[in-house]
């Protein structure tokens, strides 16, 4: 059974960065392409890239270019989505979503990551 | 960046009653990429159509996609109370888009 499972939530400051870690099962890390999608409470889902884990390529919305990086590690099955300069309305619940290779869209899901920004 | 329009925003229906949702792009998308997502209250979005019109493995064919162009569609054909929950339409272009949702109550 392929799973994304994400790690726990965090509380930040404003101005500080946090960084969220996505790890999958099996073989599928190396194949799938990881988007980062982000939903803040009682709204929609707005996206903010993705990475492949294979090559290290990413791909930035245009809105967090120069505040997000996404990173992987090969050796753990995991990827990393970093958000610095980090202000209140980054609250929202992060996912880390899975685009298998030569699919069509986000077909597996880990269970979100919540990110507070309180001072 | 592609615009998607969603409505209506809220559907109330009854259940066994069939639910059409719309999705509008503001230029032509791909079919090919063109997803509808549900997301239940404290839940991770799941695939439930891609393509336009194919159903994600293990959903119900109650579920169905159509449309092309700027024009897509989801429905629900007899609505069941677990439906309940908001319905989100995706494109990838040059990037990816969600639609605004459509939240799917039951009377």
């Amino acid at each position: 059974q392929v799973q994304v499972v994400q790690s726990g939530a965090e509380v930040e400051k404003p101005g500080a960065s946090v960084k969220v870690s996505c790890k999958a099962s099996g073989y599928i890390f190396s194949g799938y392409y990881f988007h980062w999608v982000r939903q803040a409470p009682g709204q929609g889902l707005e996206w903010m890239g993705w990475i492949n884990p294979k090559s290290g390529a990413t791909d930035y919305a245009q809105r967090f270019q120069g505040r997000v990086t996404m990173t992987r590690d090969t050796s753990i099955n995991t990827a990393y989505m970093e958000l610095s300069r980090l202000r209140s309305d980054d609250t929202a619940m992060y996912y880390c979503a899975g685009w298998a290779p030569g699919g069509t869209a986000l077909d597996i899901w880990g269970q979100g990551t919540m990110v507070t920004v309180s001072s | 960046e592609i615009v998607l329009t969603q409505s209506p925003g809220t559907l109330s229906l009854s259940p066994g009653e069939r639910a059409t949702l719309s999705c509008r792009a503001s230029q032509s998308v791909s079919s090919s990429y063109l997803a509808w997502y549900q997301q239940k209250p404290g839940q991770a979005p799941r695939l439930l159509i891609y393509g336009a019109s194919s159903r994600a493995t293990g959903i119900p064919d109650r579920f169905s996609g159509s449309g092309s162009g700027t024009d897509f569609t989801l429905t629900i054909g007899r609505l069941e109370p677990e439906d309940c929950a908001v319905y989100y339409c995706q494109q990838f272009g040059s990037s990816l888009t969600f639609g605004g949702g459509t939240k799917v109550e039951i009377k």
